[in-house]
């Protein structure tokens, strides 16, 4: 079955612009987080989502925001981007988030602010 | 709150050598465990998970690693490396309030020379 999917691959934002990315969840998974990827900071969780639920955040500013639809699919949204956004984001689903669940993860989207 | 650390940031062995690389996690309930890799360029691909039971897993590839509780240690290890084993190697723990959110270590580069 199709793994995680995201959406778009590879992107350039101008500071100040917005940015939405989306990510479809493996088929039969409900729960769905948010991670940045940074060579500096490395793995950073961002937020979980289960039955369009924000159930978990990270450490991040109010600019990043995200969201969950009844399908399960997800987005995640930054304003107002700083040059430090620039990031890999990756998408992860499992089953409902609970003990004993994989966790799978999409390829990601690059993020390049410029 | 939950922290993983693990012990190499960069490692560099010969092809046929065996590897060890340490992964210690501080949350002390129960936790569901986790060795991702990626290769370069590449997205996060799940190399073995362990939830409960038998503390010596395997993974694809020929890894495996062994849960300690008594150490709060989940190690890697492979007998003999091969040069497409060089990657960077991730370990994350999800438990406490929520499994749905992983907390990542440091990650670990591994360069094999043939």
């Amino acid at each position: 079955k199709a793994g995680v999917t995201q959406t778009p691959r590879y992107l350039i934002k101008t500071r100040g612009q917005q940015v939405t990315l989306s990510c479809s969840p493996i088929s039969g998974h409900r729960s769905v987080s948010w991670y940045q990827q940074t060579p500096g900071q490395g793995l950073q969780f961002l937020f979980e989502y289960f039955s369009e639920t924000q159930r978990n955040k990270g450490n991040f500013p109010g600019r990043f925001s995200g969201r969950q639809f009844s399908n399960s699919r997800s987005e995640m949204n930054v304003s107002t981007l700083e040059l430090g956004d620039s990031a890999l984001y990756l998408c992860a689903s499992s089953l409902d988030g609970n003990s004993g669940n994989t966790i799978y993860f999409g390829e990601g989207s690059w993020l390049t602010v410029v | 709150a939950q922290s993983v650390s693990q012990h190499n940031h960069h490692v560099i062995l010969s092809e046929a050598a065996s590897l060890e690389l340490g992964c210690n996690y501080s949350y002390g309930g129960t936790v569901n465990l986790f060795w991702y890799v990626q290769y370069p360029g590449q997205h996060l691909q799940l190399l073995l998970k362990y939830f409960s039971g038998d503390p010596l897993v395997k993974g694809i590839k020929g890894f495996e690693a062994e849960f300690i509780k008594s150490k709060f240690s989940f190690n890697l290890r492979k007998p003999s490396v091969q040069w497409s084993d060089t990657a960077e190697y991730f370990c994350a723990v999800a438990g406490g309030t929520s499994y749905g959110k992983l907390t990542f270590g440091q990650g670990t580069i591994l360069t094999v020379h043939p």
